[in-house]
């Protein structure tokens, strides 16, 4: 079993519409959890970090964290082009490296 | 948030020689940084965590003779490609942690020919 477990994709959605990209782990004791967000032939970019169970929202990304059920999600809100990309999901245990998962690659279609 | 920067972006070296790749944190001090590696379609994959002042921890798998890593200072973290060969041909990103979350550098893209 991975560490960091993220929907294989791809999943492809129409402009405007919900996203929703889920992420599991394994370590119990991980304490932080991020999302980021990588184009093709660039590097990731921090688009959320959440570190208490509930919902955090920011514009149109929402991060749901339920640490029972060790299951992080990105919901991305009317959804856009320019949102196509690769999503990761990181889980950090100490204040130390993360683990990331494979990504999932998110297509929007116009 | 924080800033990472990564030079050269993009090298072409000729199969033998070595490569240096610079990571600089810019607007704060970073004892820990980390490399990764990424090849097309695929995902990140850890090399190595670099520590200010003192060795760097390699993951398994990775030569630590092939990939030096040094971290003379808060700021800057160095990799060198020795002996580059064609399957080196890679994105080689940074990342350092200010206050738990991890920002990337913009890569490296290498091509060894």
């Amino acid at each position: 079993q991975k560490e960091v477990e993220q929907n294989s994709g791809p999943l492809s959605v129409p402009e405007g519409a919900i996203a929703s990209l889920n992420c599991t782990y394994s370590d119990r004791g991980s304490q932080s959890f991020f999302w980021y967000r990588q184009y093709s032939g660039k590097s990731p970019e921090l688009i959320m970090s959440i570190y208490s169970n509930g919902d955090k929202e920011d514009g149109r990304f929402t991060a749901q964290l339920n640490k029972a059920s060790q299951y992080v999600s990105l919901l991305i809100r009317d959804s856009q082009p320019s949102d196509s990309a690769t999503y990761l999901c990181a889980v950090t245990v100490n204040a130390g490296k993360s683990t990331f998962g494979d990504g999932t690659t998110l297509t929007v279609k116009p | 948030g924080a800033v990472v920067s990564q030079h050269p972006s993009r090298v072409i070296c000729k199969s033998g020689t070595s490569v240096k790749i610079e990571c600089r944190s810019l607007d704060f001090q970073a004892t820990t940084m980390f490399w990764y590696r990424q090849f097309p379609k695929q995902s990140l994959m850890l090399m190595a965590t670099s520590n200010e002042g003192s060795k760097a921890t390699y993951e398994q798998g990775v030569e630590k003779d092939k990939f030096l890593i040094n971290h003379a200072s808060l700021t800057l973290s160095t990799l060198t490609v020795t002996s580059a060969h064609p399957e080196d041909s890679s994105f080689y990103i940074c990342s350092a942690m200010p206050m738990e979350t991890q920002y990337f550098g913009p890569g490296t893209r290498l091509l060894v020919l």
